[in-house]
């Protein structure tokens, strides 16, 4: 296993509150990144980090925001949340170069009611 | 962005029949990924493909790298239980530094006893 570490794995929330949802890595990986999984579109890349402090937006960020203060932790937040947001949100750690580094971690379940 | 045309969305079929899924696009890439998701679970990478025209085996499935580097192909040949699940294509994103993978909708394969 490759060590990523996701939680919570189901959280139901109201509309317009915070949630944050967590991913943990024990390989001390450079990238991480956070997609979002929904019926009919596959994976979106919402954010990713290429280092501690450093993120960039993928194809998705609008009401999305994420921090990275410590190597292991990759953290999504969804400021206010709505419920076009209820989704399945993976994270992934990419373990050096070439496509065969992604590994990906057993999802979180987000409803948004 | 770039956007990869996954077909079929699913396939509904019996166990021992073979199966084949495609992935086109209008870009070019010099990378192809094949992902199988099970449920409840992140994708893992079935194969990668890194040359055009390149054939690659795992196990009973087999993936091609189209010669015009725009498509890419998937077979399952006598399939098994194991088998159903969702199938993705993917590619390195490219375009202004970003980073990740962009990934088509999926074909759900669904196995009849």
């Amino acid at each position: 296993d490759a060590g990523i570490t996701q939680s919570p794995r189901h959280k139901v929330t109201e509309t317009g509150t915070p949630v944050t949802l967590r991913c943990h890595q024990t390989e001390n990986h450079r990238y991480m990144y956070w997609y979002r999984q929904d019926p009919g579109h596959g994976l979106r890349l919402i954010h990713y980090s290429y280092g501690v402090k450093d993120t960039d937006k993928g194809e998705v960020s609008d009401g999305y925001s994420v921090s990275r203060s410590k190597t292991e932790d990759f953290l999504l937040t969804l400021e206010s949340a709505t419920s076009s947001q209820t989704s399945v949100y993976f994270c992934a750690i990419r373990s050096g170069t070439g496509a065969y580094g992604y590994t990906f971690g057993s999802g979180t379940r987000l409803t948004v009611v | 962005g770039q956007q990869l045309n996954q077909s079929p969305q699913s396939m509904f079929i019996q166990e021992g029949e073979d199966v084949s899924m495609n992935c086109t696009s209008s870009s070019i890439f010099n990378t192809w990924l094949w992902y199988k998701q099970d449920p409840g679970e992140g994708p893992v990478l079935l194969i990668a493909l890194y040359k055009a025209g390149e054939l690659t085996s795992n196990g009973r499935l087999t993936a091609q790298f189209g010669i015009t580097r725009k498509d890419s192909f998937l077979n399952i040949s006598a399939s098994i239980p194991s088998d159903v699940g969702i199938y993705f294509c993917a590619v390195p994103y490219s375009g202004g530094g970003a980073d990740g993978l962009t990934f088509g909708k999926g074909t759900h394969l669904i196995i009849q006893p």
